[in-house]
């Protein structure tokens, strides 16, 4: 079955830690993005990625890197740098537009980590 | 700028009503597009629907509808005759058809359906 999934389903971490969430998609779409979801709040943008080796900042990269060595993957770490780094992260999918895809732009979600910072 | 609201935070009704859940949408761009996502208490995000810009026709899906209308910038889902596993947090979502492939997300709407 295609789709994305991320791992762990919950991580737990020390403070002053670096953690990396992992992202993995056998939908071979080009375009791969990192979300957080705070209680009652919508998504933001952490990192989006377009193609292998190339990626962009979102509207909270802070205390954030990614990787993207590998069409299928794209792991994000959470640095000790980010001040606040307890919340839902998930990560996303998308198929290029130049591909004619009839979708374009429309995003397909793994289940999520939850990140605790202890 | 471009922004997502969705002022009710919370709606609860009783199974088998109607409801229906605001979108109002904010860009400067004349070509966009318009989603609709659900999240189950599991927390993926489940695509519901998508609607460009350019196609103001309402759309229906069994117990789901969608009224998009550009005059006043709103994207409203309505279930009919909800159930109790309808309930779940609901998100309307913007994208630009530009090069950003960005999604920019409301606060979302949490609806319980009540047996």
């Amino acid at each position: 079955d295609g789709g994305i999934t991320q791992s762990p389903k919950y991580l737990f971490r020390k403070e002053g830690q670096n953690v990396t969430l992992s992202c993995e998609q056998n939908l071979n779409h080009d375009a791969m993005y990192w979300y957080r979801q705070d209680p009652g709040q919508g998504l933001r943008l952490i990192y989006y990625s377009q193609i292998v080796n190339d990626f962009q900042k979102g509207d909270i990269a802070e205390g954030y890197s990614v990787s993207r060595e590998k069409k299928e993957s794209f792991p994000l770490t959470v640095t000790s740098a980010q001040k606040n780094p307890t919340a839902f992260y998930l990560c996303a999918s998308s198929p290029s537009p130049s591909g004619g895809h009839p979708f374009y732009n429309e995003q397909f979600f793994g289940p999520g980590t939850r990140l605790t910072v202890l | 700028a471009q922004k997502v609201t969705q002022a009710q935070t919370e709606i609860s009704v009783v199974e088998k009503e109607d409801v229906t859940l605001d979108c109002v949408y904010e860009t400067r761009d004349t070509t966009y597009y318009l989603f609709w996502y659900k999240q189950p208490p599991s927390g993926e995000l489940v695509f519901l629907i998508r609607r460009n810009s350019f196609d103001e026709q309402n759309e229906i899906s069994g117990r789901y509808s969608w009224n998009f209308q550009k005059s006043t910038s709103s994207f409203n889902f309505t279930i009919t005759a909800s159930q109790v596993v309808d309930s779940a947090v609901y998100f309307c979502a913007l994208s630009p058809m530009d090069s950003s492939y960005k999604l920019i997300f409301g606060s979302g709407t949490r609806l319980l359906v009540r047996p």
